[in-house]
């Protein structure tokens, strides 16, 4: 079975500040990590996504997150943040595999950027 | 283009009062069909998912249940409500078996139980 580990429940950051949003799972097989985004009252949406090959994974927003085996992290980053960026942000795996996906995911944080 | 609905987007309801949420996908066919739930500082809890007519599995023992009726139609169930069952439900469906296919997420209902 797997399980995602996010520590921090909010991360508060003044806009056009750097930001790191952290995520450590747990897997005895390999897995596919993935980060969504949840806008208030709304639903969530891919953000980006890692399979295999390069480490380092980018959104077309300015997001990027790489995959650290050794670590077992797939952290989150943004050089710097707007004010849109104000939302849920839930790390997720799969396993690879199984012949179907349940995505396994972790508690979620709030990025909450203020002016 | 795909779109997913779910309805009513917000739900009051009474404990012991019984419950149906709906979750319709357009613009695809055959697809995996997901139901969420999620709770305050919980994160998402997957409930049942289904990749077939009639074709349910439950990740959590509860009092709700699913059907899946019709291909692209998903309903979420309860005889009688909980308090415990407040929260953000979630469907999202997905295409294929791969373990690295995206899910696309409905906009959700909030359930509360008084």
């Amino acid at each position: 079975a797997q399980s995602v580990t996010q520590l921090d429940s909010q991360v508060p950051v003044f806009e056009e500040a750097p930001v790191e949003l952290r995520c450590n799972y747990s897997s005895s097989v390999s897995v596919y990590l993935f980060w969504y985004v949840q806008y208030p009252n709304q639903g969530l949406q891919l953000l980006l996504k890692y399979l295999s090959g390069s480490t380092l994974v980018k959104s077309i927003n300015g997001f990027e997150a790489e995959f650290n085996k050794s670590q077992t992290s797939f952290h989150l980053r943004k050089p710097s943040v707007h004010i849109s960026d104000t939302a849920e942000y839930f790390c997720a795996v799969s396993e690879v595999n199984t012949g179907f996906q349940k995505l396994v995911f972790g508690t979620g944080t709030r990025l909450l950027v203020s002016p | 283009s795909q779109t997913i609905h779910q309805w009513p987007a917000t739900l009051v309801q009474p404990v012991g009062s019984p419950l149906s949420l709906e979750c319709t996908v357009e613009g695809t066919s055959n697809p995996n069909l997901y139901w969420y739930r999620q709770a305050a500082g919980r994160g998402l809890q997957l409930l049942f998912y289904s990749i077939g007519i009639d074709q349910i599995s439950s990740e959590v023992p509860q009092n709700l249940s699913a059907s899946r009726p019709q291909d692209r139609q998903f309903i979420l169930s309860s005889k009688k409500l909980l308090l415990s069952d407040s929260g953000f439900y979630l469907c999202a469906w997905s295409l294929g078996l791969a373990g690295h296919n995206e899910q696309f997420f409905g906009p959700g209902t909030r359930l509360t139980v008084l």
